[in-house]
């Protein structure tokens, strides 16, 4: 079965600073998507960026990049100059690519890492 | 992006009443939909999956008759915590997914928050 693992419960970062949040996963397959996603204090669950397993490139979005390991089976998030409304939890998310078919192409979350940012 | 909308966003029922949550894909069609229980700080936990025009297909230890899900359209499916307790209070989600595309992506509702007194 596939797992995610977020090692760190808890970060804190200054403003404008850079901030690297760490994800591990464990998977037999080939082809999976990799997802962050945000929740700030509000509840709602926001993705923040999505990696293809099959890209070798990292997925930036704005402030937002990643860097996939698929050796490593590792998917960091790194926020550069970070704000205070990015303030939330953030959670590291796997899921099996559509063409496997089944139920069971579920999002499979790791536990979550709270960020707090320092005026 | 999509919009997925919950109703109610917070309801508080007496001990062995009845609830319903609805969750509405309001700009696409989600033939699928994912309904996720969450606690203070802690990560989503998956209860069931919904597709439309079938049954739900309900995660291991989730109790199929305690919360009944309903998808009857492509864009509404419902939550009901039947005979709620006060271990049912918590903080439900739901998701819908779109069809197609690249990535399927999945969209989250706002939430509802249940409590049960």
């Amino acid at each position: 079965a596939q797992t995610v693992t977020q090692s760190q419960p808890e970060m804190s970062v200054q403003e404008a600073e850079t901030v690297t949040l760490s994800c591990t996963y464990d998977t037999s397959e080939s082809d999976y998507y990799l997802f962050w996603y945000k929740q700030p204090p509000s509840r709602q669950m926001i993705l923040v960026i999505r990696q293809e397993a099959y890209k070798q490139q990292n997925a930036t979005e704005n402030r937002f990049s990643v860097n996939f390991q698929k050796a490593a089976k590792s998917f960091s998030l790194k926020i550069s100059d970070s704000q205070l409304g990015d303030a939330a939890m953030y959670f590291c998310a796997y899921r099996r690519d559509m063409n496997y078919g089944g139920a069971t192409n579920k999002l499979i979350f790791g536990t979550g890492t709270l960020l707090a940012v320092q005026p | 992006g999509a919009v997925v909308s919950q109703h109610p966003s917070r309801v508080i029922c007496k001990s062995g009443t009845s609830v319903k949550i609805e969750c509405r894909s309001l700009d696409f069609q989600a033939t699928t939909m994912f309904w996720y229980r969450q606690f203070p700080k802690k990560s989503l936990m998956l209860m069931a999956t919904s597709n439309e025009g079938s049954k739900a297909t309900y995660e291991q230890g989730v109790e199929k008759d305690k919360f009944l899900i309903n998808h009857a359209s492509l864009t509404l499916s419902t939550l009901t915590v039947t005979s709620a307790h006060p271990e049912d209070s918590s903080f439900y989600i739901c998701s819908a997914r779109a069809e197609g595309g690249d990535s399927y992506e999945q969209y989250f509702g706002p939430g509802t928050r249940l409590t049960v007194t």
